[in-house]
Order: C-alpha cells, then structure tokens, then sequence
C-alpha cells in the first residue's frame, strides 16, 4: 500500500520569502510523486511530477520539488512566495509496479501568503 | 482546450433518492477517475477506470458505482445516497497511461449534500 504524510496543516509565509510544503511519502518499490494545487472553490491543478532522472523537478507557476529517496521525502519549494499562492497543496504518490493504478493523496497543506 | 466537466457542480438530494453524476472528457483518454475530497483526508479514490467496460475499485468504493460504456464519459452513481456521501467529488483523466506515469487532470468538481 502506498500513503502519504503532509504533516503541516498549515503554512504560514511572508509574501517574498521563500516557501517550503513539506511531504514524505511510504510506497513499496520506485515511486512516482505528484504535487497539485487547489484555489479556492476551483479544481486541483498539476504543479509538477517526478518519475525518474534528476532528483530536482522544476514546474509550473516558479515551483519545484526535490525527490530524496533515503529520506522518502519531496517537499516542495518556491523561492518567493507570491500572495497569489494561497491555496491548499496536495502532495500524492503511486508505486511505478506494474498494474498498480491507484493514486494516494496526503491531507493537503494550507499555504497562506501574507502580505 | 482539454476539459474534464462534470454536471452537476452542486446538488442537495435526500437519504436514499439516486443520483448520477456525470463526468466528460474530450481528449480520449483512456484512464479516469473519482475521488471525494473531505476536510482533514485529502482526496480518496473511489473507481478508475484503464478503459471502455474496464473499471477497478479504489480505497472507498462503498456505496458507489460507476460506469464506462464509451471512453469519454465515466458516471459516478449513487444508488441510494446517505448523509456520510456528503462531499466533494471530482472526476480525473490521464494522459498516456504508462504502467502509472501519467499525470491525472481534474475537472471543477461537485459538492453534494446527502440531507
């Protein structure tokens, strides 16, 4: 079974400073990870996924993420942090095993920028 | 413009009336999804679907049904809804599915009161 931990309910953030959503994430073999982004009373948006290669993954609106398999972790990351950045962050995964089609989301982090 | 809709974006129904909720894509993609989205457990996957007339249950499957007699669309139904349905749901799509690989795409979503 694959699960993920988002352990911040909430993330509170000057607007400017640099921004960290933290994830770490348990699955049986090679991952797959994904982070999206909720807006308020909208649907989820695809931020950015690592499926292999560069440990560094770079997406969309400034974001990027770093996979470190030995600490089972891919947090998130914005070097500035816009207001417009509010939202709620998930953070899922799936095991790349073959025939494994399941997606599993963490709880979600709300981001708060502050101006 | 690829689109996921779902109809209807709002519903309040009662304890036992059924309900379908439909969901449509337009890039005929062979993988969809359903999740429900509740405070404090992130998204949970309900059914997917790898292709027409295959369908595969997720982690809360209780108390659902779907549906994929054609690639595009993929109901959700409640055949007798109960006050705990009470949720957000939304309908995923993913592209060039990969032994897991793809990137899922979200529709608006749809709140659903069960009274």
């Amino acid at each position: 079974a694959q699960s993920v931990a988002q352990p911040e309910d909430q993330v509170n953030v000057a607007e400017g400073n640099p921004l960290t959503v933290k994830c770490t994430y348990s699955v049986s073999g090679n991952p797959y990870l994904f982070w999206y982004v909720q807006y308020p009373n909208r649907g989820l948006q695809f931020l950015l996924k690592y499926i292999t290669g560069d440990n560094l993954v770079k997406g969309s609106y400034g974001f990027e993420a770093e996979f470190n398999k030995s600490q089972t972790s891919f947090h998130l990351k914005k070097p500035s942090a816009l207001v417009s950045d509010s939202a709620l962050y998930f953070c899922a995964v799936r095991a790349s095993s073959y025939g494994n089609n399941r997606l599993a989301f963490g709880k979600g982090n709300q981001v708060v920028v502050i101006p | 413009e690829a689109q996921v809709t779902q109809n209807p974006r709002y519903l309040i129904t009662v304890t036992g009336k059924k309900l379908t909720v439909t969901c449509s894509q337009n890039m005929n993609h062979e993988y969809m999804s359903w999740y429900r989205q509740d405070p404090g457990l992130g998204l949970r996957q309900i059914y997917y679907s790898m292709n027409v007339e295959v369908t595969d249950k997720g982690d809360v499957p209780e108390g659902y049904k779907v549906s994929r007699k054609e690639k595009r669309n993929f109901p959700l139904i409640l055949e007798s809804p109960s006050p705990n349905q009470t949720s957000l749901y939304f309908c995923a799509r993913g592209d060039i599915p990969l032994g897991g690989r793809e990137t899922q795409y979200f529709g608006p979503g749809t709140r659903l009161l069960v009274l």
